[in-house]
C-alpha cells in the first residue's frame, strides 16, 4: 500500500512569514511529485510539481525533493492571507504518472 | 465557464439507491479520473480512464462502477448507495503529452446517503 504522510496542522504563520510544508512517501519506485492547493469548498489546483532532486522555485513558491530520504517540501515566502488553504502533496507512480497518491492534507492559516 | 463540469453538485440519497454522477470535460483530454475526499482522509482514487477502452480500478473501487461512454464523458455510479459512501466526490483530467503531470479537477460533487 504506497502512503503519503503530510501533517495535517492546522499551520499557522504570520503575514510575511515562510510557511514549511512537508511530506513523506512509502514508495521508492516514485517518480513525480506535485503540490496542490484547495480552498475550502473548491476543487484543488496544481501549484508546483518537481521530478528531480533538490529546489525547485516559482515565485513566491519552492518544492524541495529528496528521493533518498524519500521527503519532499514546499516553501511559501512571503506569506499572504490569500495562502490560507489546504495544500495536498500527491505522489505518481507507474509510467507517465498513471495514478497520483494524495496525503490527507496540511491546512494552513496566514495570520494578517 | 469551466472546462471541467460534475453533475450534479449536490445529491442526498437513501441508503439502497442507485446514485448516478457525471462528468463533462471540453479540454480534449484523454485521461479521466473519480476521487473521492473524506475529512482527513485526503483523496482517493476510486476509478481511471486513459480512454474509452480503458478502464482501470483504483484504491477504493468497491461498491462502485463506471463507464466512459464518450472521451468527454465519465459516469461514476453507486449500485446501491451506502452511508460510509457520503462523500465529496470529484472528477479529474489529464493530459497524456504531458506524462499526466497536471491533472484539472472538476467543482465536486457532495453527496449525502442517509
Amino acid at each position: 500500500q504506497k502512503e503519503v504522510e503530510q501533517n495535517s496542522g492546522p499551520l499557522s504563520v504570520p503575514e510575511g512569514a515562510i510557511a514549511s510544508l512537508n511530506c513523506t512517501y512509502s514508495d521508492r519506485g516514485s517518480q513525480s511529485f506535485f503540490w496542490y492547493r484547495q480552498y475550502s469548498g473548491k476543487s484543488p489546483e496544481l501549484i508546483m510539481f518537481i521530478y528531480s532532486n533538490g529546489d525547485k522555485e516559482d515565485g513566491r513558491f519552492t518544492a524541495q525533493l529528496n528521493k533518498a530520504s524519500q521527503y519532499v517540501s514546499l516553501l511559501i515566502r512571503d506569506s499572504q492571507p490569500s495562502d490560507s488553504a489546504t495544500y495536498l502533496c500527491a505522489v505518481g507512480s507507474g509510467g507517465s504518472a498513471r495514478q497520483l497518491t494524495f496525503g490527507s492534507g496540511t491546512q494552513l492559516t496566514v495570520l494578517p | 465557464d469551466a472546462d471541467v463540469t460534475q453533475t450534479p453538485r449536490n445529491r442526498i440519497t437513501k441508503t439502497g439507491k442507485r446514485i448516478m454522477l457525471e462528468c463533462s470535460q471540453t479540454k480534449g483530454h484523454d485521461r479521466m479520473y473519480w476521487y473521492r475526499q473524506d475529512p482527513g482522509l485526503g483523496l482517493r482514487l476510486i476509478y481511471y480512464s486513459f480512454d474509452v477502452k480503458d478502464i482501470n480500478k483504483g484504491e477504493i473501487s468497491d461498491g462502485y462502477s463506471v463507464s466512459r461512454q464518450a472521451q468527454a464523458k465519465f459516469s461514476l455510479s453507486l449500485e446501491s448507495a451506502i452511508p460510509n459512501q457520503t462523500a465529496l466526490y470529484f472528477c479529474a483530467t489529464s493530459r497524456p503529452d504531458r506524462g499526466g503531470r497536471e491533472q484539472f479537477f472538476g467543482p465536486g460533487t457532495r453527496l449525502t446517503v442517509l
